[in-house]
Order: C-alpha cells, then sequence, then structure tokens
C-alpha cells in the first residue's frame, strides 16, 4: 500500500459510538494528516501532526480527535460529537515541507 | 488563509483531445503546487508537481503551467486516454506552509 496503510478499509458505526480510524506508516515521515472527503467535495483537512506527541486542529476538528504516540502511527477517533460521520477519510503523510502528500488507501465510514 | 479554487467542476473530452483544467489560488506566498489524480474509490496519486521558481513543467502527455502574477495553475492532458478518467486535485500550501488546501475538484471523462 505504498508505505502508508490505513484500516479497516470499511467501517460501519451506529449512532452515539466512538470509532477509531487505523493510520500506519513506514516511510519515516514526520508529518502525519487526516482528511475527509464527501461526495463531490474535494479534501477537507481534519487535524495534522508535524512531529510525534504535536498535533494540530484542521478546519473541521469539531468532534475528532487524534493521538501521536508513535511516529508511524496517527489513529483518528469519530466521536458521537461528530454530527454527520458518514465520509471517507484518508490519512496522509508528508517526509519534508518540499514533497507532495503520499495518500493511505482511505477507510469508509457508514453511520447505521 | 489560503483559498483554492478549481475549475470546471466536470469535464468531458473525446479520445485523444486535449484537456485542460485551471486552478486559483489566494496567498502569494504559495510556493508548492501538486496536483492529485483520484481514480473512483482510490486513494489520490500524485501526477505532477510545480514549483514557484518555474513557469512550466512536462511529463510525457501531462504538463503544468504557473502564472505568479495571477495566482493560477493549470493542468494540462493532452492525448486523453480512457484511463485518465479521474476526479484531479489541484493543491497550494497553506498560509502556514505546513499542510496543503485543496481545490475542490475536477471529474474528467475521456469518451471513446
Amino acid at each position: 500500500d505504498g508505505g502508508i496503510t490505513q484500516s479497516p478499509k470499511y467501517l460501519f458505526r451506529k449512532e452515539g459510538q466512538n470509532v477509531t480510524l487505523s493510520c500506519e506508516q513506514n516511510l519515516n515521515h514526520d508529518a502525519m494528516y487526516w482528511y475527509r472527503q464527501d461526495p463531490g467535495q474535494g479534501l477537507r483537512l481534519i487535524y495534522y501532526s508535524q512531529i510525534v506527541n504535536d498535533f494540530q486542529k484542521g478546519d473541521i476538528a469539531e468532534g475528532y480527535s487524534v493521538s501521536r504516540e508513535k511516529k508511524e502511527s496517527f489513529p483518528l477517533t469519530v466521536t458521537s460529537a461528530q454530527k454527520n460521520p458518514t465520509a471517507f477519510y484518508l490519512c496522509a503523510s508528508r517526509g519534508d515541507r518540499k514533497s507532495g502528500y503520499t495518500f493511505g488507501s482511505g477507510t469508509r465510514l457508514t453511520v447505521v | 488563509g489560503e483559498n483554492v479554487e478549481q475549475h470546471p467542476s466536470t469535464l468531458s473530452v473525446q479520445e485523444g483531445d486535449s484537456a485542460v483544467i485551471k486552478c486559483t489560488y489566494s496567498d502569494s506566498a504559495s510556493n508548492y503546487f501538486p496536483w492529485y489524480k483520484q481514480e473512483l474509490g482510490k486513494r489520490p496519486q500524485l501526477i505532477i508537481d510545480i514549483r514557484s521558481n518555474v513557469g512550466e513543467k512536462k511529463d510525457q502527455r501531462i504538463a503544468v503551467t504557473l502564472n505568479k502574477t495571477a495566482k493560477h495553475f493549470s493542468l494540462h492532458i493532452t492525448e486523453t486516454q480512457p484511463e485518465d478518467s479521474a476526479v484531479y486535485f489541484c493543491a497550494a500550501k497553506a498560509t502556514d506552509g505546513q499542510n496543503f488546501v485543496f481545490g475542490p475538484g475536477t471529474r474528467l471523462s475521456v469518451l471513446p
């Protein structure tokens, strides 16, 4: 998967439940990102992390939480506070400021 | 902050014709502009990028042009093929330089 792996590929959640999406990379990249993609729309930034134990809110952070305890891992928790969580979630990493992102294959989350 | 607009939102061309997608950005400090191709249900893949110190870059049938004065950049695909059908996203670095702002995407359909 090009060095960055997201799991699961499909996830179903009942209303009121928290769920955690996994993102792991073996590219030795410092920076990692979470984006949300809705049908027919672009990518919106949820959270990003430039270094271990540090992360910043993106444009749509409400209802989400993250952690960055290891360089390789940047899990995203979709909490019950997120009112419309059904979407395609993409994780990305970047090795340096002069390069573009490497994306994971995505997780499609559906609230049932 | 940075704002990226992209046009058109959908584009249909006959196989063998050229396709052009245009993006504008707002932050004159942006200096790196990647283009991503996303096939249905898959991850975005970096296809070409350009830095602000050059005006044009080509890679086989794909080229990108940049006009820093007007703050716009364009993707050009020549001799289009059915496998070029996908959603294309442009991006520019955010004002803080730590992440990218994406355009809303262009759905390109190459008709046989």
